[in-house]
């Protein structure tokens, strides 16, 4: 089965502060997503990408930034954290090879600025 | 635009009764549909996907039947379980999206004894 890894998975951080979300995955597969659950929001996509070396806006990326230095890892930067960004987050990856379009999860990261 | 529509946000049964979570889709496009599971403190886990029009999927006694007329992916099962007591999310891949998924805001089931 896919492995898709998390670090840290409970972070607290200040407002202001510098925040590194970490994600790694052993399937070789192609594609990266980080995700943000809210209640009542369900899975809001962040950031997402192709490849090494590629990231790509999702549908909520103001204050986020992603970087993705390899096919295994993938990281989601939180610049200067707002209270608002409080959140579970979590990673998954997918390739159109495991389809159709199936992604697999990592265990999440539960984030709180205070 | 491209949308899923989860229409309960919580669910209620007695274990051993039918259950059926709603999910709706709206695409231009080509859809696939899915349904994922998450139980408390875990990650969401795919528990079936869909097949063609009007074909019924199945996976751990749960079944769900993808009606292109309808845009429609409803999630059933006959006999709920208190294991399956958790999250449920429907979502969305549509042909333009690359592999990207729209969830819908997802369905709390809690199975009582």
């Amino acid at each position: 089965e896919a492995a898709v890894t998390q670090s840290p998975r409970n972070k607290v951080a200040v407002t202001g502060g510098k925040v590194t979300l970490s994600c790694n995955q052993t399937n070789n597969h192609n594609n990266m997503y980080w995700y943000r659950q809210d209640t009542g929001h369900g899975l809001r996509l962040i950031h997402y990408s192709y490849g090494a070396g590629s990231t790509e806006k999702g549908d909520i990326p103001d204050g986020y930034k992603a970087s993705r230095p390899s096919q295994e890892n993938f990281s989601l930067i939180l610049e200067l954290a707002t209270p608002s960004q409080t959140s579970v987050y979590f990673c998954a990856s997918g390739d159109v090879g495991t389809g159709p379009y199936e992604q697999y999860f990592g265990p999440g990261t539960r984030l709180t600025v205070l | 635009g491209d949308s899923v529509t989860q229409t309960e946000g919580l669910v209620t049964l007695t274990k051993g009764l039918p259950v059926m979570l709603n999910c709706t889709y709206q695409t231009t496009y080509s859809p696939f549909l899915f349904w994922y599971v998450q139980h408390l403190n875990e990650a969401p886990k795919l528990l079936l996907k869909s097949s063609t029009d009007n074909k019924r999927t199945e996976h751990q006694g749960f079944y769900a039947t993808l009606h292109k007329s309808s845009s429609s992916f409803h999630l059933q099962k006959s006999s709920v379980q208190l294991s399956d007591s958790a999250l449920y999310f429907c979502a969305l891949n549509y042909g333009g999206s690359g592999n990207k998924l729209i969830f819908g805001t997802g369905t709390l089931l809690s199975v009582k004894p």
